[in-house]
This record gives C-alpha cells, sequence and structure tokens, in this order.
C-alpha cells in the first residue's frame, strides 16, 4: 500500500549541478504529475504524463525535463540548478481525472 | 484559465469553535472540486471530491459543500489534531490536471 514514492526527501545542491527526482506508483494509474510548492504560490504544476509515452507541459516548465519511464515511473530532471528552484516538489497519480494521489514531497535547496 | 481563491489565509479556532472555509473558484467546465488537507513536512491527503452544485460530503467533523462559483469546507466543534492547511483544487472537462487554491491555514487550540 505504498502508494507514491517519491526519492529522494531531501537535497541540497550548488547552483550549476544537475540531479533527478524520481517518482514511483503502484495503483496502475496511467496519468502522473509534478507540482512545485512555495511559500505563498501554493502547488503549480511543472509537467505531466497523461499516459505513458507522452508528457506536457503545465505551469511553470522552464528549467525542468521529465521522463515517463514506464507506467509506474515519472522522473524529474534539473539540469543546472538554479536558486529560484528551491522548492518542495510533489509527486502524484491519477486515473480518469479523479483520485489525485501525491507522494511525501522532495525538499530541494540550491545554494 | 482556471483559478482557485481560498479564504481566509489563516484562521485560529478555539476548540469546539465550528466555521467555515471558502474556495471560490472560475474553470472552463468543472469536472471536479477538490478538498485536501495537508500537514507540516508532508504531501496533501485527499478528503472530498464534489461533481456538482448542490452536492454534499461529510467525513468526521468535515463537511464539503459545492455552488456554480464556490466551495465551502465547515468544521464543526474543531479538535487540536484538525490543525492543519487546507488545499481547494479544480479539474476542468480536459481532466490532465489540478489547480490549486493558496491554501487556509487552520489552526485550533485546546
Amino acid at each position: 500500500n505504498a502508494g507514491v514514492t517519491q526519492t529522494p526527501k531531501f537535497q541540497v545542491l550548488k547552483t550549476g549541478q544537475s540531479m533527478t527526482l524520481q517518482c514511483a506508483q503502484d495503483m496502475n494509474h496511467n496519468s502522473m504529475y509534478w507540482y512545485r510548492q512555495d511559500p505563498g504560490m501554493g502547488l503549480r504544476l511543472i509537467y505531466y504524463s497523461a499516459s505513458e509515452g507522452t508528457t506536457d507541459k503545465g505551469e511553470v516548465p522552464n528549467g525542468y525535463n521529465v521522463s515517463r519511464l514506464n507506467k509506474r515511473e515519472f522522473s524529474l530532471r534539473l539540469e543546472s540548478a538554479a536558486p529560484s528552484q528551491t522548492s518542495v516538489y510533489f509527486c502524484a497519480s491519477s486515473e480518469g481525472g479523479v483520485g489525485y494521489t501525491f507522494g511525501s514531497g522532495t525538499r530541494l535547496t540550491v545554494v | 484559465e482556471d483559478q482557485v481563491t481560498q479564504s481566509p489565509e489563516a484562521l485560529r479556532l478555539q476548540e469546539g469553535e465550528s466555521s467555515s472555509l471558502n474556495c471560490s473558484y472560475t474553470v472552463s467546465g468543472l469536472r471536479g472540486l477538490f478538498w485536501y488537507r495537508q500537514d507540516p513536512g508532508k504531501g496533501p491527503e485527499f478528503l472530498f471530491t464534489l461533481y456538482s452544485a448542490g452536492e454534499e460530503k461529510e467525513k468526521e467533523r468535515l463537511k464539503a459543500t459545492l455552488t456554480k462559483k464556490e466551495s465551502f469546507l465547515h468544521i464543526t466543534a474543531p479538535k487540536p489534531e484538525d490543525s492543519a492547511t487546507y488545499l481547494c483544487a479544480v479539474s476542468n472537462n480536459a481532466g490532465n490536471m489540478l489547480t490549486f487554491g493558496g491554501g487556509t491555514r487552520l489552526m485550533v487550540k485546546p
């Protein structure tokens, strides 16, 4: 009953470094999402994948890339981290546009 | 563009003092309105989905209602363990994503 699992839980990067945030779900959902949460800004969509093999930009895609590796896994990559990308990142999955389930988040600090 | 506004931003209640949280929305064809609870350091936890005006759902001390322009989360006789941030979100008929409001931080004091 893991639901949505995100790794790592915490990460500190130096400006210009790259990293990949991993997300996996075990609910057989078709759709997966990456959100970022900043104080006073709420949750904002970065990228989503409506089904295996497809990805689309959300509200704030600049500086990020994604890969839908298979039905279970959806990764988020920062190629050259910037301080503005300091945030809490949440992965979510859903089926049919309902029943969105979120992971516990990755807290990223870019110094 | 879908928009969600929540008020108030923060709410302090005494234990047992009932109140309501507001979520106003504009959406290009509502597919669903969602309420989530978020505890510090954790991901959003699903509470309710409402699909059409007039619909109501209840869970313990929480009751969510929906009109064509807004949703209310009523909290009856709250307890300190109800302290959390409550998030409202909408999904439109394209059904590709959730658009969130900024949240209401609820603090219930014993």
